[in-house]
C-alpha cells in the first residue's frame, strides 16, 4: 500500500504568519490522466471534517484562497498564508490513487 | 445542502456486533460511493471500504475484511456498516464520507459515531 508521511506532528504559528505542511508519498500519485490523487483535509474539534484541496492543488468550494495546495509526484505541500485563529486544527493528506486509500498521520497546527 | 447524519454513540461488549448508520440528504445517493473510515483516539484515519449507492457494489481494505460489512438502503438514502466480533481494538470513531466523482476525494463527512468496546 502507499504510505503517506507527514513529518511534522505539530507546527506552531502566530496569526498572520505563513505555514507549510508537507506530505510525502511512498510512490508517485500521478495517474495517466495527468492528475495527482492527493487531497487535504481539516479537522477541528466539534466540527465535521472539511475537504480543502483535491488533485493536489484545486480548492474545494468555499475554501479561502489563503489555503494553497502544491506539489507533484511524491512531494506535496499545503500552505496557509496569513493564518487565522480558526485555522488552528489537525490537517491530513489522503491518497486515492490506489486502494487501500491511505491518510498521512496528521499535522496539528498550534498557536505560538 | 448535503448532509450526512450518523447514528449515536455505542457502548458494546467484547464479542458483540454493532450496526452503524449514515443517513444522507441533499444529493442523489445512488450516483455516488460512500466510504467508511476509522479513527482511533489520537491516531491516524484508516479507510475501511467503499460502497456504491446505486447497486451496493463494495470494495474493502483487506485489513477490515471479515470485520466490516457495508450495505445500503436506496429507498432511505442510508448507508450502513456492520462491525462484528468486536474487541478493544475496534473502539474508535467511525465516519462516513461521500466520495466525490470525478475529483476522487471525500467531499462531505458525517460527524462520526464513537464506538466503545468494554465489558
Amino acid at each position: 500500500q502507499i504510505t503517506l508521511t507527514q513529518q511534522a506532528e505539530s507546527l506552531w504559528v502566530s496569526p498572520g504568519e505563513k505555514v507549510s505542511i508537507t506530505c510525502r508519498a511512498s510512490q508517485s500519485l500521478l495517474y495517466t490522466d495527468g492528475k495527482h490523487y492527493l487531497s487535504w483535509y481539516q479537522q477541528r474539534p466539534g466540527q465535521t471534517t472539511k475537504a480543502l484541496i483535491y488533485h493536489a492543488s484545486i480548492r474545494t468550494d468555499g475554501v479561502p484562497t489563503r489555503f494553497i495546495g502544491s506539489g507533484s509526484g511524491t512531494e506535496f505541500t499545503l500552505s496557509i498564508e496569513d493564518v487565522q485563529p480558526e485555522d488552528i486544527a489537525l490537517y491530513y493528506c489522503l491518497q486515492t490513487l490506489k486502494k487501500p486509500y491511505t491518510f498521512g498521520a496528521g499535522t496539528k497546527l498550534e498557536l505560538k | 445542502e448535503v448532509q450526512l447524519q450518523q447514528s449515536g454513540a455505542e457502548l458494546v461488549k467484547p464479542g458483540a456486533s454493532v450496526k452503524l448508520s449514515c443517513k444522507t440528504s441533499g444529493y442523489t445517493f445512488s450516483n455516488y460511493y460512500m466510504s467508511w473510515l476509522k479513527q482511533m483516539p489520537g491516531q491516524n484515519i484508516e479507510w475501511i471500504g467503499n460502497i456504491y449507492g446505486g447497486n451496493g457494489g463494495t470494495g474493502y481494505n483487506q485489513k477490515f475484511k471479515g470485520k466490516a460489512t457495508l450495505t445500503v438502503d436506496k429507498s432511505s438514502s442510508t448507508a450502513y456498516m456492520d462491525l462484528s466480533s468486536l474487541t478493544s481494538e475496534d473502539s474508535a470513531v467511525y465516519f462516513c464520507a461521500s466520495l466525490n466523482y470525478p475529483g476522487w476525494y471525500f467531499d462531505f463527512w458525517g460527524p462520526g459515531t464513537m464506538v466503545t468496546v468494554s465489558s
